[in-house]
């Protein structure tokens, strides 16, 4: 079955960058049929979509218009993973952050990776 | 933008019914998708497109999706059945409700 295995730091410093990768087993990054997600979940914003990659013989990304102008996601074909890089982040941007796979359901989720954006 | 309204908490005598809504505009023209989580865990889908059960979730889980509003329901709620439950549909991104605490007494 897929799963998504995610890493990266738990400690980001205001004004850096958050990066968080997602290994993916079971499925291919370049799926047709899937797209891959990454959202977030605070006490204070529960769960918030922030942007996802998908190929369909070419790739395509959506961003969340309230992280359009700091957030990249990129996909790795040759490690089969997905990454987030979140821009010029704030303590408003400490949450877990989620990768996961979506046909019309999200269907997979990783792990959850804890950021605490903090000096 | 579009949003998803839910009760914050809902509580079920254990045995009994539960019913979870999720309010939104002409939901009923879109799918829903429905979302339990533990604590400590990610979430997890237990309805897709209103009223599919994913492998694996008893039929005591069951849904339903007409005017504004969407409608989760547990019968013969257990225990186990205690978590944050969310909705979530597609418009211009991934939308989700704002999660119900699901209490079983």
């Amino acid at each position: 079955q897929v799963q998504l295995h995610q890493s990266g730091p738990g400690l980001v410093k205001p004004s850096q960058t958050l990066s968080v990768t997602c290994a993916i087993s079971g499925d291919s990054v370049t799926s047709n049929s899937a797209a891959w997600n990454w959202i977030r979940q605070s006490p204070s914003r529960g769960l918030e979509w922030l942007g996802r990659a998908y190929y369909r013989s070419k790739w395509y990304t959506e961003f969340a218009p309230s992280v359009k102008s700091r957030i990249i996601i990129n996909a790795d074909t040759s490690e089969n993973q997905l990454s987030l890089r979140l821009n010029s982040v704030t303590p408003e941007d400490t949450a877990v952050y989620y990768c996961a796979k979506q046909n019309d359901e999200i269907d997979v989720w990783g792990q959850g990776t804890m950021v605490i954006v903090s000096s | 933008s579009y949003e998803l309204t839910q009760p914050r908490s809902v509580s079920v005598a254990l045995g009994q019914t539960a019913t979870i809504t999720c309010g939104g505009n002409n939901i009923e023209t879109k799918n829903v998708h429905w979302y339990q989580q533990k604590p400590g865990q990610a979430p997890a889908l237990v309805l897709y497109r209103d009223s599919n059960r994913p492998s694996g979730i008893p039929e005591r889980f069951s849904g339903s999706n007409s005017g504004s509003t969407a409608t989760l329901t547990i019968s013969r709620a257990q225990a186990g059945d205690e978590a944050d439950y969310y909705c979530q549909v597609w418009h211009s991104g991934n939308v989700f409700g704002g999660g119900t605490q699901l209490t079983v007494l």
